[in-house]
């Protein structure tokens, strides 16, 4: 079974400033799917960005970006120019990518961001 | 565009008691449908999936039951309630396809007496 692990329970930056969120993964598939999930205090959970195994290119949404190692089985998402509004629980998720599954996700316990001015 | 509907959005059940937790789906056909607990302090557990009307796959042994009466309608039901039944519960949506994300509802706050 895969697992998804966030080592930080919290982090704080900085408004304007840069932080990363780490997330590591245990798989033995070679193909799967990667998410990174945000719950803001109102508990909706909102999609941030997606990578797709198979590619090398980083994924990249506006000032998201992630930083996906396939190798050392790690994907930490990187947010740039923090905003009050990036305050939040951030999830990362793992799906396979065996065909038929439906997109069974497995979560991590969640990092809360907090930004300060 | 496609919405999800998830109700109620708080609900507080004396142990013992029945549950019905609704949610449905517009702007799309024949969706997945998924139904995830957040503990507190802890991640999302996926409970049920279904891929099609009447299609229930339970990922854990629980208290809980899903169903799919309807192709964009799923419920999840408990016929007695227990304290360890409290949490935030989930659905969500997703097209089939390998790389479709899932859309999630705004949540049920449960809490059991």
């Amino acid at each position: 079974a895969q697992t998804v692990t966030q080592s930080q329970p919290e982090m704080s930056v900085q408004e304007a400033e840069t932080v990363t969120l780490s997330c590591t993964y245990d798989t033995s598939e070679s193909d799967y799917y990667l998410f990174w999930y945000k719950q803001p205090p109102s508990r909706q959970m909102i999609l941030v960005i997606r990578q797709e195994a198979y590619k090398q290119q980083n994924a990249t949404e506006n000032r998201f970006s992630v930083n996906f190692q396939k190798a050392a089985k790690s994907f930490s998402l990187k947010i740039s120019d923090s905003q009050l509004g990036d305050a939040a629980m951030y999830f990362c998720a793992y799906r396979s990518a065996i065909a038929g599954t439906a997109s069974k996700l497995t979560f991590g316990t969640g990092t809360r961001l907090q930004v300060t001015l | 565009s496609q919405t999800i509907h998830q109700w109620p959005a708080t609900l507080v059940q004396p142990v013992g008691s029945p549950l019905s937790l609704e949610c449905t789906v517009e702007g799309t056909s024949n969706p997945n449908l998924y139904w995830y607990r957040q503990a507190a302090g802890r991640g999302l557990q996926l409970l049920f999936y279904s891929v099609g009307i009447g299609q229930i796959s339970s990922e854990v042994p629980q208290n809980l039951s899903a169903s799919r009466p309807q192709d964009r309608q799923f419920i999840l039901s408990s016929k007695k309630l227990l304290l360890s039944d409290s949490g935030f519960y989930l659905c969500a949506w997703s097209v089939s396809g390998w790389n479709s994300p899932l859309h999630f509802g705004n949540g049920t706050r449960l809490t059991v007496t």
